[in-house]
Parts: C-alpha cells; structure tokens; sequence
C-alpha cells in the first residue's frame, strides 16, 4: 500500500524560510514524479512544483519560482521544498502527492494518485 | 495559464440523486483532464484521469467525460460518503491548473 507523510509545517514570519520533507513508501519511488500542491485557508488547489525521477523539475512561476526549491533523495525516498522569502500568501496545508505513472496515452500518467494528509505552513508576524 | 471553471460551486442533493459537474478550460487541454474527491481534513482522493478513466478502487457511480475544453464528472446514484468538494485538474499544460472545486452538500 502507498503512503506519503508529510512534516515541516511551521509558523514562521514573513521573509523567513521553511523546509518542507514527504517521505514516500509502497512504490519504487526512484520510478515516479512527485509534485506539491496546497491549499490556502477556504480556497481551491494550487499546484505548486513537481520533481521528476532524474532530478529534473517545474514550478508554478508566477507564485513561487526562485522563492521554491523542490528536490529528491531516491535513496531515502524522500522530496522536499525548501521554500525562502516567504509571504503572507503562502500560508497554506501543503501536500505531497505521488504521479500516477504509467500508460501516458490521453494524459493518464500526468495525474496524482497518491497524496499525504498535508503540512500547515502559516507566515504572519 | 489554462483557467478552469466548474459549475456549479456548489449544489443540494439526496442519497440516490444523479448529479453532474461541469468543468470548463480556457484552452484546449485534449483529454488531460483529472477529477478529485476532497473531504475536509482528508487527502484529495483521484476519482478519473485521462477525462474517462476510473481510477482503481473507484466506484462504478463515478464517470467522466469529455476532451477539448468541456468535461463531466456523473455520480449516477448519490451516496452518503460522496458529499466532499469535488475538483477537476488539467494536467495539459504548465502550470498544471484546478478548477475552483464543486461542495457537494446533503440536501
């Protein structure tokens, strides 16, 4: 069975930093992308980066491009984010979730299948 | 960025009811469309991807349609553990963008 945990979550102030780790199991993690995606007070789901099996990596850049930094360990199967300069704005629970993988045909593996319980990041003064 | 659009934000039904959803993208998004399932202090649940494709475990209830920019999510018989919030998600383009979410609530 898949799970994802996630921890970090923290109060913190505005222009602080914060690292946020997801520990994976139940898959060869070293096989599948994974992404964050959070959800600020009374809103909707905002993607906001994924980490690719070789390292690579997208952000959402308009939020937090150079802000972010999204990393792997394969050996720990764990992701992380390590996130700077942080705003009001991006107070949210954070989730780590798992890419479904696979059969690509129409779209099907770019899809989460797996996602943690989140991580309560608040930045106020 | 693709915007996703869903109708209603909300809606009022019984156990038994047929309710559809209506997911709208700005641009075409072929049929990288997913649809999720949000209880409150839960993990989002993946319901359908590639717009019509039941995730494993899913009930039958569930069933997505469409490609382009117009998508369904049918829930043919409402059950007490289907009141969530229900999200659609292009996976087309970066940045990967969710529709508002749709509160289904017990009439």
């Amino acid at each position: 069975e898949v799970h994802v945990v996630e921890s970090g979550g923290d109060l913190v102030q505005p222009g602080g930093s914060l690292r946020l780790s997801c520990v994976a199991s139940g898959f060869t993690f070293a096989n599948f992308r994974m992404a964050w995606v959070r959800q600020a007070p009374g809103k909707g789901l905002e993607w906001v980066a994924s980490v690719f099996p070789n390292g690579g990596t997208a952000y959402k850049e308009d939020s937090v491009e150079g802000r972010f930094t999204i990393s792997r360990d394969n050996s720990k199967n764990t992701v992380s984010l390590q996130m700077s300069s942080l705003r009001v704005e991006d107070t949210a629970l954070y989730y780590c979730a798992k890419y479904l993988g696979g059969d690509c045909s129409g779209g099907g593996c770019y899809s989460l299948d797996s996602w943690g319980q989140g991580t309560l990041v608040t930045v106020s003064s | 960025d693709i915007q996703m659009t869903q109708s209603p934000s909300s809606l009022s039904a019984s156990v038994g009811d047929r309710v559809t959803i209506t997911c709208r993208a700005s641009q075409m998004t072929s049929t990288y469309l997913n649809w999720y399932q949000h209880k409150p202090g839960g993990a989002p649940r993946l319901l359908i991807y590639a717009a019509s494709r039941l995730q494993s475990g899913v009930p039958s209830r569930f069933r997505g349609s469409g490609s382009g920019t117009e998508f369904t999510l049918t829930i043919s018989s409402l059950q007490l553990e289907d009141f969530a919030t229900y999200y659609c998600h292009q996976s087309y383009r970066d940045p990967w963008t969710f529709g508002q979410g749709t509160k289904v609530e017990i009439k």
